[in-house]
């Protein structure tokens, strides 16, 4: 079946760093790729997401390209601050039919930047 | 536009007992998911309705179940409540679903059992 994986965390970064936080995915389809964040005691939310291949999702500094070629979908960030520390989660929904709205997380990767 | 919202945020049952979780999805939106989040299983499907309908279903047992109301506010109930569903339990809306639609998360409810 579908899945995903997203590198092990903890990432611990310093304020102004690069960030690279990788994850690739297997589907049978034409999945649409997202990544969310969760910060701590809440819910989650929307970062950046691309529908198709070699789409570029960005938001708020960050950027994924969708590579159908290598099945990932990167999270990149070129300067993090302490305000990015959160859990970053890449996530797959079959984008096929239409019918459906099941999303596919990977673990998560605990980002923490120090000041 | 007010987000999602889910009640109650927090819970604490004993094992054995039943629970009803309940989610308000962004007004217009008219699908509602559910998902399972916990440290071992991560974030897990449980299922997808739409107008009232299930549309999709994870991977978990029967004591899980759901419904959805015309008002496309939806709710969510375990019965016989076992240790392993200590979890939070997130509510996501999009407009119609289909999966190139953002889902729009709610804060999530904190469920433990005892």
């Amino acid at each position: 079946g579908d899945s995903v994986t997203q590198m092990e965390g903890p990432v611990t970064l310093s304020e102004e760093a690069c960030l690279t936080i990788n994850c690739t995915y297997t589907a049978t389809g034409y999945p649409s790729l997202f990544w969310y964040v969760q910060y701590p005691g809440e819910g989650l939310q929307l970062l950046l997401k691309a529908t198709k291949a070699d789409d570029k999702g960005s938001n708020k500094g960050f950027e994924a390209t969708y590579r159908k070629e290598t099945t990932s979908f990167h999270l990149e960030k070129g300067s993090v601050q302490v305000s990015d520390s959160a859990v970053y989660f890449c996530a797959l929904s079959d984008r096929g039919g239409g019918a459906t709205n099941k999303l596919i997380f990977g673990t998560g990767t605990l980002l923490a930047v120090q000041p | 536009k007010a987000g999602v919202t889910q009640t109650p945020r927090y819970l604490i049952k004993t094992r054995g007992q039943q629970v009803t979780l309940s989610c308000s999805p962004i007004s217009g939106h008219r699908s509602v998911s559910w998902y399972q989040q916990t440290p071992g299983q991560g974030l897990q499907f449980l299922f997808e309705y739409f107008s009232e309908t299930q549309r999709n279903k994870g991977n978990f047992p029967g004591r899980f179940s759901g419904r959805q109301f015309s008002n496309s506010r939806s709710e969510m109930n375990v019965s016989t409540l076992e240790l392993g569903d200590s979890a939070l339990y997130l509510c996501a809306s999009s407009f119609q679903g289909g999966g190139q639609e953002t889902q729009y998360f709610g804060p999530g409810t904190r469920l433990l059992v005892l």
